[in-house]
């Protein structure tokens, strides 16, 4: 299986703050990378496929990069609704496989 | 508009079996693959297996074959997940989650609210 590890696993931050979160890939996945952001007691939602393309009616704070093994997810201006957990996904082989998340915070 | 909307909460003893379904609507079901994901509570996201587009075939993960099948009815728009044999560490919410490509990449784009299975004797 293909390993994906992100950092931080939490961080803290503010209202109108930058944030980056990485995720690494075990071996090349190329683009193959999605970004999926997590609320408690709700659907998952795609932010970000293809490791930097906008989903449709995403606000344009958030941004990917990468390709190869190493990744980012930017959300510019943190906004209240942003507070929630984020998982990056290989979907590189037919065994997709997930980071272990990362819980953004209000400091 | 696109929905996948899921059964109610289930609640099994070890050794036992569950059947969970997800009815989608607003597109035809067996237009695109759906997924299972699942997520154990304080963990993060596990990959169960996916039902193909045109219920072509089946994969799961290793950690699942031999204990889950994957089906969809297109008569009800209904996709179904089984899982047997159950353990208490499936204990879980699990999710459906619709699997199309864009620019070549699969990736999830609509998911139902899950579904909370507790095993537990």
């Amino acid at each position: 299986d293909i390993q994906m590890t992100q950092s931080p696993s939490s961080q803290s931050a503010s209202v109108g703050d930058r944030v980056t979160i990485t995720c690494r890939a075990s071996q090349s996945i190329s683009t193959y990378l999605n970004w999926y952001q997590l609320k408690p007691g709700k659907a998952p939602k795609l932010l970000i496929y293809a490791a930097s393309r906008l989903q449709s009616g995403v606000p344009s704070r958030f941004s990917g990069s990468g390709s190869g093994t190493d990744f980012t997810l930017t959300i510019n201006s943190l906004q209240p609704e942003d507070f929630a957990t984020y998982y990056c996904q290989q979907s590189y082989n037919t065994w997709c496989t997930f980071g272990q998340g990362t819980k953004l915070e209000i400091k | 508009q696109i929905q996948l909307v899921q059964s109610g909460a289930e609640v099994k003893k070890p050794g036992a079996s569950v059947k969970v379904s997800c009815k989608a609507s607003g597109y035809t079901l067996t237009n695109h693959g759906i997924s299972w994901v699942r997520q154990a509570p304080g963990q993060g996201l596990e990959w169960v297996g996916t039902i193909s587009a045109y219920n072509v075939k089946t994969n799961s993960a290793q950690n699942f074959q031999g204990r889950v099948t994957m089906t969809a009815d297109t008569s009800t728009s209904t996709a179904y997940m089984e899982l047997r044999s159950l353990r208490s560490d499936d204990t879980a919410v699990y999710y459906c989650a619709r699997e199309v490509y864009r620019a070549a990449i699969p990736l999830f784009d609509f998911w139902g609210q899950g579904i909370l299975v507790t095993v537990s004797s």
